[in-house]
């Protein structure tokens, strides 16, 4: 069964590092997504793309997140500066429809340690 | 907002109970959909209702969509230990360009 993938499965990095996570998305999805889940707690919207723009993001993606699709397979997101707030798991998704019809398909998640 | 709030926050049952979690949100939606998620991975897809269905079946599990009360519930029957885990609703809108947005999730135990 196609999977979302992504890398690495841990990072630790010092605050202030710049950090990207990486996913590769289902081949013929079109939508991609990425959420993060602080330890213990909800999974929170933070963008979501289509057609090499943004379509939309949440508040907590501001101007230190940054997401690109660099080629045709890979979909990353950057934080800028890493603060201690931004530890969390963060998990990429994807669908083939704009519309969740038939639910996004997950990856396992990076957790992303600041120190 | 349209994020689901589900509760309890946590149930703890025996095997062979049945378990179930309710989830509530506030705006209209189109979909609403439950997850699973495995202690530290990612969620897994398990059922999707849609806003003009009330009731959804799939194995073991059973989605109810009360759309006059913005709420759904998920029932698992006759669980096993094996269905431990975090169980999450997400909900998708219009006017939130359809992207999902997830409740905080109600934790599962299901002692052998």
């Amino acid at each position: 069964e196609p999977e979302v993938t992504q890398t690495p499965s841990h990072q630790v990095t010092q605050m202030g590092q710049e950090v990207i996570l990486r996913c590769v998305p289902i081949s013929n999805h079109l939508y991609f997504y990425w959420y993060r889940q602080i330890l213990g707690q909800k999974v929170e919207f933070l963008v979501s793309f289509y057609n090499n723009e943004i379509s939309e993001k949440s508040e907590i993606f501001d101007d230190q997140f940054s997401v690109e699709r660099p080629d045709g397979s890979n979909f990353t997101l950057k934080i800028r500066s890493t603060k201690l707030e931004d530890s969390a798991m963060y998990f990429c998704a994807s669908s083939e429809w704009a519309v969740a019809n038939y639910g996004y398909t997950f990856g396992s998640g990076t957790r992303l340690t600041v120190v | 907002s349209q994020q689901g709030e589900e509760d309890p926050q946590a149930l703890s049952i025996q095997e062979g109970e049945n378990a179930t979690m309710n989830c509530s949100y506030k705006t209209s939606i189109n979909n609403l959909q439950w997850y699973r998620q495995n202690s530290g991975r990612g969620l897994v897809h398990l059922i999707l209702i849609r806003s003009n269905e009330r009731e959804k079946h799939s194995g073991r599990l059973r989605v109810t969509l009360d759309t006059s009360k913005k709420s759904s519930s998920l029932l698992i029957t006759a669980s096993r230990a094996a269905d431990t885990a975090s169980y999450f609703c997400a909900t998708d809108a219009w006017d939130n360009n359809n992207d999902m947005r997830f409740g905080a999730g109600t934790r599962l135990t299901v002692k052998p």
